[in-house]
């Protein structure tokens, strides 16, 4: 069975310090994966897709970059926070493309002050 | 580019009554994958359903859609509403063989009462 694994489960951080955000699949070799932010009560937003290692596409980047540096491994970063990066990150996983359900993660809590 | 509308904001019903929440959407692309998401609170998303094929019922744990190509809906619906059935629920759509991932709605919050 796959399991989606995110870390860290909750952050507090200071407006202008840098941020890593992890996420791992397990059981599944080659994913699709993506990153999504959800504003506190708001819609999800995709940020990032990645469909091979070392290959990313941006949606929405709100000053954020992700990389993948490894098949089962997603990374989403900054080096700056702004307040407006508040919220729910999540990572997902789909099979391949448009059709492919989309599995998410348990989500990163992220507070900036 | 892609856009998914639904019922704006909080719906909220008795248990036992039915339910609908709409969706609309604009795709330049003739095969969209329409999906609908349930986020119980402090959980993640999770697949509530999904279509492609038009004007066919699809079903799950009591709802049940139906992707209109002609009006470009897929709305949802469950006859008879259950407390559990209190989250917020999100329409989304893709486009057929393409990686890039999903377009959402803003999100409708349902509130069963008893």
């Amino acid at each position: 069975a796959q399991t989606i694994h995110q870390w860290p489960v909750a952050e507090i951080k200071a407006v202008g310090s840098p941020l890593s955000l992890g996420c791992t699949i397990k059981g599944k070799s080659s994913p699709n994966l993506y990153w999504y932010w959800q504003a506190t009560g708001g819609t999800l937003q995709q940020l990032f897709y990645s469909i091979t290692v070392g290959q990313v596409e941006s949606v929405v980047q709100l000053n954020l970059s992700a990389s993948r540096p490894k098949d089962d491994q997603f990374i989403l970063s900054t080096e700056k926070l702004l307040l407006s990066h508040s919220g729910f990150y999540l990572c997902a996983w789909s099979l391949s493309g448009g059709q492919d359900t989309q599995y998410f993660g348990p989500g990163t809590r992220l507070l900036v002050l | 580019g892609d856009s998914v509308t639904q019922t704006e904001g909080l719906v909220t019903l008795t248990e036992g009554l039915p339910v609908m929440l709409n969706c609309t959407y604009q795709t330049i692309y003739s095969n969209p994958f329409l999906f609908w998401y349930v986020q119980h609170l402090n959980e993640s998303p999770r697949l509530l359903l999904k279509s492609f094929t038009d004007n066919k019922r699809t079903e799950h744990q009591g709802f049940h859609a139906t992707l209109h190509k002609s009006s470009s809906s897929f709305h949802l619906q469950k006859s008879s509403a259950q407390l559990s059935d209190s989250a917020l629920y999100y329409c989304a759509l893709s486009e057929d063989n393409y990686a890039q991932g999903l377009t959402f709605g803003l999100g409708t919050r349902v509130s069963v009462f008893p």
